[in-house]
């Protein structure tokens, strides 16, 4: 089992669709929970941060974690063609570094 | 605030070639990573540095991957003799607290 894993998509939305992204891990002991967006040709940039469990939300973005479960999710509302991209999860515990999920491609269709 | 520069954008190279790449991180990031990222896959460490200290270089490819920071500042991050296998975009990324990451080096192997 590979320590985090990622739906594999692609995944093709209609413009202003509630678009949900997943990732499951298998080490409990991360404690740091990150979504990154990545466009095409261009490095990770971060969207949402989130520590331990529980809810956070950004705008349209709303992160969840749910350690009990080891399962992680970002909710996009009213999506948009901007929000075309590839979107990584990541997570670490302190003092350790990252391992980030294979990634999801979006296709937000206008 | 500039961000996280690299270079080349893109390299070809054929097998059992040399290669070099070059980051320049956001001034005063004293923590600077190399990441390898495969075609549809999520990024990989490489190393990390705290400023010219190796602080995790565990899943280097040690044989023909080096990397050096000289001066904390400016990291190269080269690959002697290059595998078809090392075709990927070699993302660097510098930290103070969040990652930033640069646009990254598409490396092709033939």
């Amino acid at each position: 089992q590979k320590e985090v894993e990622q739906d594999p998509g692609p995944l093709s939305v209609p413009e202003g669709a509630i678009v949900s992204l997943n990732c499951t891990y298998s080490n409990s002991a991360f404690q740091y929970f990150m979504w990154y967006r990545q466009y095409s040709r261009k490095g990770p940039e971060l969207l949402m941060y989130t520590y331990s469990s529980g809810n956070k939300e950004d705008g349209r973005f709303t992160a969840q974690v749910d350690k009990s479960s080891k399962y992680i999710s970002l909710f996009i509302r009213d999506s948009q063609p901007s929000d075309s991209a590839t979107y990584l999860c990541a997570m670490m515990n302190y003092g350790q570094n990252f391992v980030f999920g294979p990634g999801t491609r979006l296709s937000v269709l206008p | 605030e500039a961000g996280v520069a690299q270079s080349p954008r893109y390299k070809i190279i054929e097998k059992r070639q040399s290669v070099a790449f070059w980051c320049n991180p956001i001034s005063g990031h004293a923590t600077l990573y190399w990441y390898q990222q495969i075609l549809g896959q999520g990024p990989k460490l490489l190393i990390q540095f705290q400023n010219n200290g190796v602080v995790d270089d565990s899943q280097l490819p040690k044989d023909r991957f080096s990397a050096e920071r000289l001066k904390g500042v400016d990291s190269t991050l080269k690959i002697q003799p290059a595998k078809l296998e090392d075709s990927a975009v070699y993302l660097c990324a510098s930290s103070l607290d969040e990652q930033y990451f640069g646009p990254g080096t598409r490396l092709t192997v033939t």
